[in-house]
């Protein structure tokens, strides 16, 4: 299966400053990437579809100011929480999708954010 | 709306089986994953369903019926190190996964 790389895998950081996490793919040409955020005992929630050369596309009640995802390249996507807050503490995970014929999801290793 | 049910907790005993069951309503279906997610870590794949049918990977098999809109995951020979969420999740028409709230499994000795 495809690798993909998160970094960094836990962070904590001040109330009002901004933490990037990236996401590689090492060895897959991600044109879709999916950013999820995990809160203690819950699942999966999809915050935003990013897609390579443009805007990304953020489910309902998902700030696009507040969470900015770059998709620059095929092998990296990057989710910038700005101003963070500590209600934004959360398990960030990315996946990149296969191809439509091989359609397993693959994640990075998740961001845990704490802000204090 | 998309709906994936599955209970929230179960308990197994070392050594012993457990089907973990899962039932959805999608916009469409192009297949049913299941993963295992230890606490605070990423999900790890464990099986992909598009044909109903069960599928057999060792310890664990997983099993589809699309008429029923219905899959579980049968785990056997339980280790300790089986204890674990397991999330149910379904690629729907437009390839988006859906997700369930997932199921914590707690293995006793």
């Amino acid at each position: 299966g495809a690798v993909v790389s998160q970094h960094p895998s836990w962070v904590i950081c001040k109330s009002g400053t901004s933490v990037k996490i990236e996401c590689r793919s090492l060895d897959f040409q991600a044109t879709t990437m999916f950013w999820y955020r995990q809160f203690p005992k819950q699942s999966l929630m999809l915050m935003a579809t990013s897609n390579e050369g443009s805007k990304a596309t953020y489910e309902q009640g998902v700030e696009k100011d507040k969470f900015l995802i770059n998709h620059a390249s095929l092998t990296l996507s990057t989710l910038t929480v700005t101003s963070a807050h500590p209600e934004d503490s959360s398990f960030y995970i990315c996946s990149l999708k296969g191809t439509v014929e091989n359609t397993e999801a693959f994640f990075g290793q998740g961001t845990r954010l704490t802000v204090v | 709306g998309q709906n994936i049910d599955q209970p929230t907790e179960m308990t197994a005993t070392e050594g012993a089986i457990v089907q973990i069951n899962c039932t959805y309503q999608t916009s469409g279906f192009n297949g049913l994953f299941w993963y295992q997610q230890h606490a605070g870590e990423a999900p790890t794949f464990l099986s992909y369903n598009v044909l109903d049918g069960l599928e057999e990977k060792g310890r664990f098999s997983s099993f589809l019926s699309r008429s029923k809109g219905y899959s579980y995951l049968l785990l056997k020979e339980l280790q300790m190190k089986d204890s674990a969420s397991y999330l149910c999740a379904v690629l729907d028409s437009n390839y988006q996964l859906i997700w369930g709230a997932g199921t914590k499994l707690i293995i006793k000795p």
